[in-house]
C-alpha cells in the first residue's frame, strides 16, 4: 500500500534539474509532495488532486497521471536550498481519510 | 503564528514505563495525525482523528493510544513502552479540503 518512490537518492550540482517520482498500486484521489531538511519537520509542498486541480509552490511543478496512479516532481535549475528528503503521500480513491507515505527520496545538491 | 506544537521535543526513557507526548495546534483544524518516522521506512501514520471525540488506527498503531478531548490537542499515550518504540515522532493537523498537513517540530523518543 506504501507508495514506491524513486529514485532512492539523487547527487546534482546546482542548476541541474531533478525528476522525482511515486507510484501507487491503489487508485488515487491526490498525491502530496513534502520536504524534509535534515533535523526538521517535513514541509508541505503541493498537492495534486484527481481531475486536475493542484495547489502548491510557484517554483515547483508536478504531474498526475490518475490512470497510471503515478505521480511526478520537477524540480528545475536547482539551488542548493532544494536538498533534502523529499516524500509523496498519496490519498486512495475510496477517501478513506489517511495519507500514506513512501519511503522518501534525498537529494543532495552540490555548489 | 500558525504552528503545531510538541513536547517533550526530546526524551529518554526506560521499558515499561508510561509516558505521553503532548501535541497542540492553534489553527482550529478538525483532523490531527500521529506519525512515526524510522531510517529507511518514512513516515508511517499511528493514529488520526477526524474531530473531537473521534479518534481511528493508522497503519502502525500497537502499543499506542491517543484521546481528543479538545479540539486543538491531540496527546500521544505509550502505556509500556518498549524499545521497538525508539523513534522520531511527528504531530500533524491539516486543513479542510485540501488536506495540506501542518507538522510539529517531532519529538526523538529512545526507550532503553
Amino acid at each position: 500500500q506504501q507508495p514506491v518512490q524513486s529514485p532512492q537518492a539523487v547527487i546534482l550540482r546546482e542548476g541541474e534539474d531533478a525528476v522525482i517520482n511515486c507510484s501507487s498500486s491503489k487508485a488515487l484521489y491526490s498525491v502530496h509532495w513534502y520536504r524534509q531538511k535534515h533535523g526538521e519537520a517535513p514541509v508541505f509542498l503541493m498537492i495534486l488532486l484527481k481531475g486536475g486541480e493542484q495547489k502548491g509552490h510557484e517554483k515547483i511543478s508536478a504531474s498526475f497521471n490518475e490512470k497510471k496512479q503515478q505521480s511526478s516532481l520537477y524540480l528545475t535549475a536547482s539551488q542548493l536550498s532544494y536538498s533534502g528528503t523529499y516524500f509523496c503521500g498519496t490519498e486512495s480513491l475510496n477517501r478513506d481519510d489517511k495519507i500514506i507515505f513512501g519511503k522518501g527520496t534525498r537529494l543532495h545538491i552540490l555548489p | 503564528e500558525a504552528q503545531v506544537t510538541q513536547n517533550p521535543r526530546y526524551l529518554i526513557t526506560v521499558t515499561g514505563k508510561k509516558l505521553t507526548v503532548t501535541c497542540s495546534q492553534n489553527m482550529n483544524h478538525e483532523y490531527m495525525s500521529w506519525y512515526r518516522q524510522d531510517p529507511g521506512l518514512g513516515l508511517r501514520q499511528i493514529y488520526y482523528s477526524m474531530n473531537v471525540e473521534v479518534t481511528d488506527k493508522g497503519d502502525v498503531p500497537e502499543g499506542y493510544k491517543v484521546s481528543r478531548k479538545e479540539k486543538r490537542n491531540f496527546p500521544l499515550i505509550l502505556e509500556s513502552p518498549s524499545p521497538n518504540q525508539t523513534s522520531l515522532y511527528f504531530c500533524a493537523s491539516r486543513t479542510p479540503i485540501y488536506n495540506e498537513q501542518f507538522f510539529g517540530p517531532g519529538t526523538r523518543l529512545t526507550v532503553l
